[in-house]
Parts: structure tokens; sequence; C-alpha cells
């Protein structure tokens, strides 16, 4: 079975400095990843996808992320955070199953709480 | 506006009595889901539909039901409510197997506490 785990429950940064938000994933085959965030009472928004192709993928607000297939990691960066960043991102891995009509699933991680202190 | 509609946003209720969280998207999108979230686990699929009367369990259906009688409707339907579906519920739509490979456009979320 697919799994996601993102290893930080809590960062915090201040403002301008850079960050890391790692995400490490178990699947057997090429997977599909993505990296949503959610602000506070909010539902979630896409930041950035990788499906194939160049292993860094740029994404909105300013964030970028690098596919390493070695390391089974799907790492979010952004090199000088905001405090308007400050809010909960998930990392997600999504897969097409075989038989029937179960193609669809995404599955995501637990979720890391960004706090930026001014 | 496109958007993912979902009612009703907070609801408190009693366990047994049946629920119903409504889920209507207006961007005709053909795959729909469920997650819940809770601290510390993320969010975790429910029930998925890649269309029209296709529907398929996620990671933890139990003590849920769906149905996808039209394409931009999705109910989440709690039979029998219990404590431990106390949750925040999200509702999220995509374009075809962009279930998969694309973006998912989420709900605001629905707060169910079960009493």
């Amino acid at each position: 079975a697919q799994s996601v785990t993102q290893p930080d429950i809590h960062i915090t940064v201040s403002e301008g400095a850079s960050l890391e938000l790692r995400c490490n994933y178990s699947y057997g085959a090429t997977p599909y990843l993505f990296w949503y965030v959610q602000s506070p009472g909010q539902g979630l928004q896409l930041l950035l996808k990788y499906f194939s192709g160049d292993t860094l993928v740029q994404g909105i607000k300013g964030f970028e992320a690098e596919f390493k297939r070695s390391q089974s990691s799907f790492n979010l960066r952004k090199p000088s955070v905001h405090w308007s960043d400050a809010a909960e991102y998930f990392c997600a891995v999504g897969r097409l199953a075989a038989g029937g009509t179960s193609y669809g699933k995404l599955t995501f991680g637990q979720g890391t709480i960004l706090t930026v202190h001014p | 506006e496109a958007q993912v509609t979902q009612n009703p946003r907070y609801l408190i209720t009693v366990t047994g009595k049946k629920l119903t969280v409504t889920c209507s998207q207006n961007m005709n999108h053909e795959y729909m889901s469920w997650y819940r979230q809770d601290p510390g686990l993320g969010l975790r699929q429910i029930y998925y539909s890649m269309n029209v009367e296709v529907t398929d369990k996620g990671d933890v259906p139990e003590g849920y039901k769906v149905s996808r009688k039209e394409k931009r409707n999705f109910p989440l339907i709690l039979e029998s409510p219990s404590p431990n579906q106390t949750s925040l519920y999200f509702c999220a739509s995509s374009f075809g197997l962009a279930g998969v490979t694309g973006e998912l456009f989420f709900g605001e979320g629905s707060r169910l506490t079960v009493l």
C-alpha cells in the first residue's frame, strides 16, 4: 500500500529564512506527488505537483519541490519565507489502482504546521 | 465562480441520528472524493467517485455511505453516527483521472461533532 510520511509535525522559522519541509513516500511504481497548503479555517490549495520529467518543479507562491527517486523523497522548499506562509502543509501521493473501477486514490501525509516568527 | 460547496459547515449531533453532508461542484468534474481530517493523521480518504453511479471505498469507509446520482453532487451519509466520527470533513473534485494526476479542488470543510 502506498504511504506518505512527513517527519516534522511542527516547524518554526523566522521571516526571511529559508524553508525545507520533508516528505517521504512509499510506493512500488512511479508516483504522482503533490504538495497542498491549508490556511487556518480553509480547504486545501494545490502548491505544486510532479508527474514525470524534470525532477525540480516550481509551484505557486515561490515554492519548489524536488523529486528524488533514490531517496523516495519530495521535499518542499522556499528560499525566503513570508509571514503569510504560516499554514499547514500536506504532501500527497497518487496512483492508479488495478482492476475494476478502483482507479483513483490519493494518500496524504500527516501534515506539517509552519509557524513564521517576525 | 468555480467552487466546491459543502453543507452544513458546522454540525453538532447525537449518536445514532442519521445525517447527510452535501457536496456540490460547479466545474463539471468527473472525480469527487470525501476526506476526513484528524489531528496528527492528516487527511484520510473515505470514498471517491470516478463518475456518475461509480463509487469506491477509500482508506476509511466504515460507517459512511455515498451516492453519485448526478455529476455535480456527492453527498456523504452517516447512517448511525458515533463519537469516533467527530472530525473535519472535506469534499474535493477534479477532472477525470485527474483525480489522481491533477489538481483537487477542495470545499471549505464541514466540522462534525457527534455527542
